[in-house]
């Protein structure tokens, strides 16, 4: 088994700071993602990684960043916070593509509150 | 961008009879079926999948119909218990070459004692 961590868990900030959440998987899972999603809603993928250094753009990447530093680990970055914006910001990982899909794993989110 | 449309949005249902979330899916070549259950205040967890090359797959309460001509798919729970109520997800695999599941927006299944 293995276990995905998300730091920090509540995450406060004020409008327009630089806000970064940071994702560890100790599977040793090949692909990570990053999702938003809001209250009650679905996810949407923000970005995604196959690989360490490799970076793929989901639906929702517009004002976040990310990096993949290692195959364990993934951040994402909050560019500029929007005021009143309410989210959970949840990191999944799942073994080697390879063209053949396999069950995503989920860490535990980050919630965000912007002032 | 792809989407998979979840319906409905809230289902209510008495314990032991049936709930059914239908999902539809655009892309032809999508092969892949997750279901994932998010209980309140937890991360989704994988609960049942099926892929392109089944149509019928059911893991003791749970069956998942893929009907590929239409595009659609559907989660059934059988006998449903208190401890079901909770968000489903259904996601579709997006193939254009990448490791993309798109999610749908989600079912709330409330079941009533």
């Amino acid at each position: 088994g293995g276990i995905i961590t998300q730091t920090p868990k509540f995450l406060i900030g004020q409008e327009g700071q630089k806000l970064t959440l940071k994702c560890q998987q100790n599977f040793n899972h090949d692909t990570m993602y990053w999702y938003r999603q809001d209250s009650g809603k679905g996810l949407r993928l923000i970005y995604y990684s196959i690989t360490e250094n490799d970076l793929q753009k989901g639906d929702l990447s517009e004002g976040y960043d990310a990096s993949r530093e290692k195959k364990s680990s993934f951040s994402l970055t909050v560019t500029s916070a929007q005021k009143n914006e309410m989210a959970v910001f949840l990191c999944a990982s799942s073994p080697d593509w390879g063209g053949y899909y396999a069950e995503q794993f989920f860490g535990p989110g980050t919630r965000l509150t912007v002032l | 961008g792809e989407q998979v449309e979840q319906l409905p949005s809230i289902l209510r249902v008495q314990e032991g009879s049936s709930a059914s979330i239908n999902c539809s899916y655009e892309d032809s070549a999508s092969n892949y079926f997750p279901w994932y259950k998010q209980e309140p205040g937890e991360n989704p967890k994988l609960i049942i999948d099926i892929r392109s090359n089944m149509e019928r797959k059911q893991i003791q309460e749970l069956i998942v119909l893929l009907d590929k001509k239409a595009k659609r798919f559907s989660l059934h729970i059988t006998d449903t218990q208190p401890g079901d109520s909770a968000m489903y997800f259904c996601a579709a695999s997006n193939q254009g070459g990448s490791a993309k599941l798109i999610f749908g927006e989600g079912t709330k299944l409330t079941v009533s004692s």
